[in-house]
């Protein structure tokens, strides 16, 4: 079944805004990670925050986890037109058994538009 | 150099061929995936290889039928092609094959069944 569900499904902005981005999931996890998927290209990883992390940056990106609330935010500041892309958050599901597989479930993502 | 690269990157075909898509990872990775990716953008999981040894198979129809010649090779081989299984697949890689690795993405291969 589909575990996490991002929020908004599009989103446009203009060239120097923050885009924040939601995503929701529904069993408990090891890892919540971040997607960038570029038009006609595959998925290229942008952050991985463990399940007893609250928070975590890496450049312009800030990732926020919330375990009790089952939900995990994306931030890109100071958004610049190369950020356009489909943006999906993943979760490595803790179903009790090791999860050897690396096994991923995605959303369906959110569709960032940059104008300049 | 590319990371994970698949082969070919678009397919037409017809309903009832058999078709192979290829992938190769140059990273020495020991976990490879194969994911599909519909119309709508939902990617979901189809298998998962650790060191040849299949761990994953996600309730996909005994139709497609992944081989791994090796840890650095995953073929996905598609019998009795249907108009449902127009998507696009990626294949993907991880280091290991536990939580906590991210994992590298083919450029995906665009299959359409007419």
């Amino acid at each position: 079944s589909q575990q996490g569900e991002e929020d908004p499904q599009a989103l446009s902005i203009q060239e120097g805004e923050n885009a924040t981005m939601n995503c929701s999931y529904k069993t408990s996890i090891n890892n919540l990670q971040w997607y960038r998927q570029n038009s006609g290209r595959g998925l290229v990883h942008l952050i991985l925050i463990r399940s007893n992390e609250r928070e975590k940056h890496s450049g312009r990106l800030r990732v926020t986890l919330d375990t009790s609330k089952k939900s995990s935010s994306l931030l890109i500041t100071a958004s610049r037109a190369a950020d356009t892309a489909s943006y999906f958050c993943a979760t490595d599901p803790r179903d009790g058994i090791y999860n050897q597989g690396g096994k991923l479930i995605f959303g369906q993502g959110t569709e960032l538009s940059v104008k300049p | 150099d590319t990371a994970v690269s698949q082969t070919p990157k678009y397919l037409v075909t017809q309903m009832g061929n058999d078709k192979s898509i290829k992938c190769e990872q140059n990273l020495g990775h020991d976990t490879m995936y194969w994911y599909k990716q519909d119309s709508k953008k939902f990617l979901k999981i189809m298998f998962s290889y650790n060191n040849k040894e299949l761990i994953i198979n996600e309730t996909v129809p005994n139709r497609f039928s992944p081989k791994s010649p090796d840890k650095a090779h995953l073929n996905l081989h598609i019998n009795s092609l249907e108009l449902g299984d127009s998507a696009v697949y990626f294949c993907a890689s991880s280091l290991r094959g536990g939580p906590y690795y991210e994992q590298y993405f083919g450029p995906g291969t665009r299959l359409t069944v007419t």
